[in-house]
């Protein structure tokens, strides 16, 4: 499968645990994106990358969230001291040079 | 006011019945537009991207109109396979690159 995956699927934590999700996009897709998404909205930017750099960051991305993509690759994005409020559908979209972003399946959070 | 904003729906249709969705976004210079399709549980995947001067694909017509700042999609011929939700997405630019802004779908349903 050559779209883009995303690590894991699901995840239960408990409030104030930490905790760390993986993308890899599509081959050769030099941008790459997360999301969150709640039930009944659609998906709400967090973040850009092109290649390695960082570009774009919503304030929705409070300093408990950071994301990396360290070689332009694949990414991580980790929430630390998570909340209940965390609780969400994270999706992941890589493109190429141009718009259309492809997504992955998501990793939906769950924390109790 | 919300950056994107879509009737939530739910349009209830029979199949066959032509229906049109909505979407106005509040950034003037916004600089692309697409629409989304959303199945229950699934990731969003490209529908279409709209221009200024309309599209068309298929059973799917899609406008813009930048002096309203309004985006529509027309579906003709409803199938019971069009049923999801429909994702209105601007792209703004940011600060470092650009930012994608979803709206909150319009929920379809298509009767047999």
């Amino acid at each position: 499968d050559t779209g883009v995956s995303q690590d894991p699927r699901h995840k239960i934590t408990k409030r104030g645990q930490n905790v760390t999700f993986r993308c890899d996009p599509i081959s050769e897709h030099n941008r790459l994106y997360w999301y969150r998404q709640t039930l009944g909205q659609g998906p709400e930017f967090l973040t850009y990358f092109q290649n390695e750099a960082q570009l774009e960051k919503s304030r929705l991305l409070s300093d408990r969230f950071s994301a990396e993509r360290p070689k332009g690759s694949f990414s991580t994005l980790e929430i630390q001291r998570t909340e209940q409020g965390d609780s969400a559908m994270y999706l992941c979209a890589s493109s190429p040079f141009g718009e259309t972003q492809y997504f992955g399946p998501g990793t939906r959070l769950l924390v109790l | 006011r919300k950056e994107v904003e879509q009737d939530p729906g739910p349009f209830n249709v029979p199949e066959g019945a032509t229906v049109a969705f909505n979407c106005t976004y509040s950034n003037s210079a916004s600089q692309s537009f697409f629409w989304y399709r959303q199945d229950c549980r699934k990731e969003p995947k490209l529908l279409m991207s709209v221009y200024s001067s309309g599209n068309e694909d298929g059973r799917f017509t899609a406008q813009l109109n930048r002096a309203s700042q309004y985006i529509s999609l027309l579906i003709r011929d409803s199938k019971l396979s069009d049923s999801a939700t429909y994702l209105c997405v601007v792209n703004e630019e940011g600060t470092g690159g650009f930012k994608t802004i979803f709206g909150a779908g319009t929920r379809l349903f298509v009767k047999a």
